[in-house]
């Protein structure tokens, strides 16, 4: 079955610690994005990429990283320089073009330790 | 600039109508519509394009008012599975594509 992965579920950051969350799409779609979602709030975009070896910074990007070397994979590191960095991090992709809807993975939940 | 939702919460008895607003302070080329269980991904529910079509899908209908850059969104005869938190995520013209602003979302229950 086509769809988005991410892992891990759940993931635990010590202090000056940098970690990657993993996205990886099956759907052959081109554009993928990153958001970042805390309590009772909406999504707010960090970064997307609309094609392979390139993508621009969101609303909150500061503090985050990204590469987009293969179609299928769009990793998010968050830096240490992220200083409030627990929360629920959700990956989505979709094809290119207007109104074309996003397909999201089941998230990541990151809190520091 | 983020949408405005409104309202934040509603809580509804089964069978029952509701109305979720999304309002912008720009002009709005397109809308999503989605629907987050908790501690799940969003589902996509529709989408709304300048000069389009209200959309539906299943007993949930929307519309796009572009002389008030809002989208309204209307569950009608609602059913327990319809609860979940609802976001609108807008985009103000073409060139911004699929790069959405999200609202903050309605939280709607819906008792038996």
């Amino acid at each position: 079955d086509g769809g988005i992965t991410q892992s891990p579920k759940y993931l635990f950051r010590k202090e000056g610690q940098n970690v990657t969350l993993s996205c990886e799409q099956n759907l052959n779609h081109d554009a993928m994005y990153w958001y970042r979602q805390d309590p009772g709030q909406g999504l707010r975009l960090i970064y997307y990429s609309q094609i392979v070896n390139d993508f621009q910074k969101g609303d909150i990007a500061e503090g985050y990283s990204v590469s987009r070397e293969k179609k299928e994979s769009f990793p998010l590191t968050v830096t240490s320089a992220q200083k409030n960095p627990t929360a629920f991090y959700l990956c989505a992709s979709s094809f290119q073009g207007l109104g074309q809807p996003q397909h999201f993975g089941d998230g990541t939940r990151l809190s520091i330790l | 600039q983020q949408p405005v939702q409104s309202p934040q919460a509603v809580i509804l008895r089964e069978g029952e109508d509701a109305v979720i607003n999304c309002s912008s302070s720009k002009a709005l080329y397109s809308v999503h519509w989605y629907r987050q269980k908790h501690g799940e991904a969003p589902v996509f529910l529709m989408i709304l394009l300048k000069g389009g079509e209200q959309m539906r899908h299943e007993k949930i209908s929307a519309s796009f008012n572009e002389k008030k850059q809002q989208s309204s969104l209307y569950l009608t005869a609602s059913q327990l599975s319809y609860s979940g938190t609802y976001f609108c995520g807008t985009a103000p013209d073409k060139a911004a594509g699929n790069k959405l602003t999200f609202g903050g979302g309605t939280r709607v229950l819906v008792k038996p």
